[in-house]
């Protein structure tokens, strides 16, 4: 199986910050890595397909890069809707597992 | 619009089963393969199982392998997940997706329905 980490595991920041979060996959994945956002108490929500593709309707402060094994997703600006828990997921093989998830938090 | 709701939660005890549904509407259901994701209580995300469109292939997480079994209704819109031999550790709340695209990315999901398995 393709085992998922991601850093740091929380962050803590300001509003207007530029954030960047890191994923690895444990072999070549090539763009198959998605991002995904998550709410308390509601569902996962997909910000980044493909590495790098933003999903319709997700805000231009979102930014995804990487291929192969090494990953990043970037928030240029935060605002304060952003304040959540980000999690990568492989869609290269099965099982599609998801990283642990980064928690961001207000400074 | 899409929406995917799921239904069939609750509490059930250990060796017990349940059957979770997933109805879906504003999309043509038949066209997408889909997926059950399942979070435990203050824990992360983890896949369950995917079925392709039209049921050929399917793939479930190890941690669940001969115990659940996936299936869907394209004539019904529904997607099912049937869960036998419950364990405690199989507690948490259980989302449907859809998977979109050569990447198989999960575009939209369902509010999501809670499992509590416990005696």
């Amino acid at each position: 199986d393709i085992q998922m980490t991601q850093s740091p595991s929380s962050l803590s920041a300001s509003v207007g910050d530029r954030v960047t979060i890191t994923c690895r996959a444990s072999q070549s994945i090539s763009s198959y890595l998605n991002w995904y956002q998550q709410k308390p108490g509601k569902a996962p929500k997909l910000l980044i397909y493909a590495a790098s593709s933003l999903q319709s309707g997700v805000p231009s402060t979102f930014s995804g890069s990487g291929s192969g094994t090494y990953f990043t997703l970037t928030i240029s600006s935060l605002q304060p809707e952003d304040f959540a828990t980000y999690y990568c997921q492989q869609s290269y093989n099965t099982p599609f597992t998801f990283g642990p998830g980064t928690k961001l938090d207000i400074k | 619009e899409v929406q995917l709701v799921e239904s069939g939660g609750g509490l059930v005890k250990p060796g017990g089963s349940l059957r979770l549904s997933c109805a879906a509407s504003g999309f043509t259901f038949s066209s997408y393969s889909m997926n059950w994701v399942r979070q435990a209580p203050g824990k992360g995300l983890e896949w369950v199982s995917s079925i392709s469109s039209s049921s050929s292939y399917i793939y479930y997480a190890d941690s669940v392998k001969g115990r659940f079994t996936i299936s869907r209704d394209n004539a019904k819109n529904s997607l099912f997940l049937q869960m036998n031999s419950l364990r405690a550790e199989d507690t948490a709340v259980y989302y449907c997706a859809r998977g979109t695209g050569a990447t198989s990315h999960l575009d939209y999901w369902g509010q999501g329905t809670l499992v509590t398995v416990s005696s």
